[in-house]
């Protein structure tokens, strides 16, 4: 099965600063998402891009997406401590036909510094 | 909205016993997911449904586990009789078609000792 893998694995940085996450994967896809994980709680959703789209705007968040090397890259400016979290790529598999399944990958640790 | 609705939200058993999560999705959400989060595997699919009906329980580690979802609102993950390697976060996600994205809740700590 496909799945995105994040990359770093683990990333820290202090207050103010940007982070940048990438995610690769392997088969072709209709969307890429990415989400959010608070220690002890839930996956929160934070954007999907389409397959036909290079860039998406959500407040502090940019997302790319690159299909020719099959790579995303989320993008979090002006970090705040409450950043601090760990970040999920998902993709869908397009020969599910329509279906709203998502493959996710394992995830990377960011750690905002005060 | 509440939300997905996860109960309960730790549990700790003894090997051998049966084991059942329940989650009560968005309403009208019509697609239900489980999850399964452990350090080592990360967060893998263990079965989804789409209208209530099951679509692919393809990830269900083996026999002991079985899911339902007897109408919208309501679903239940059984284990029986439950291991200590089934120790991890159950999380259950719903989301509505062409919408994108899920919502999750806040998941169910297991432990198996």
């Amino acid at each position: 099965s496909q799945q995105g893998e994040e990359d770093p694995q683990a990333l820290s940085i202090q207050e103010g600063e940007n982070a940048t996450m990438n995610c690769s994967y392997k088969t072709s896809i209709n969307n890429l998402q990415w989400y959010r994980q608070n220690s002890g709680r839930g996956l929160v959703h934070l954007i999907l891009i389409r397959s036909n789209e290079r860039e998406k705007h959500s407040g502090r968040l940019r997302v790319t997406l690159d299909t020719s090397k099959k790579s995303s890259s989320l993008l979090i400016t002006a970090s705040r401590a409450a950043d601090t979290a760990s970040y999920f790529c998902a993709t869908d598999d397009p020969s599910q036909g329509g279906s709203e399944k998502l493959v996710f990958g394992k995830g990377m640790k960011l750690t905002v510094n005060p | 909205d509440a939300g997905v609705i996860q109960s309960p939200r730790h549990e700790v058993t003894e090997m051998g016993q049966e084991v059942t999560l329940r989650c009560k999705p968005i309403s009208g959400h019509d697609y239900l997911f489980w999850y399964r989060q452990t350090m080592m595997r990360g967060l893998e699919l263990l079965i989804y449904f789409n209208n209530n009906v099951p679509i692919d329980d393809s990830g269900m580690p083996e026999d002991r586990f079985s899911a339902k979802m007897p109408n919208a609102s309501f679903s239940t993950l059984k284990i029986q009789p439950s291991e200590p390697r089934d120790s991890a976060v159950y999380f259950c996600a719903s989301s509505l078609t062409g919408r994108g994205g899920y919502t999750f809740g806040s998941g169910t700590r297991l432990t198996v000792v």
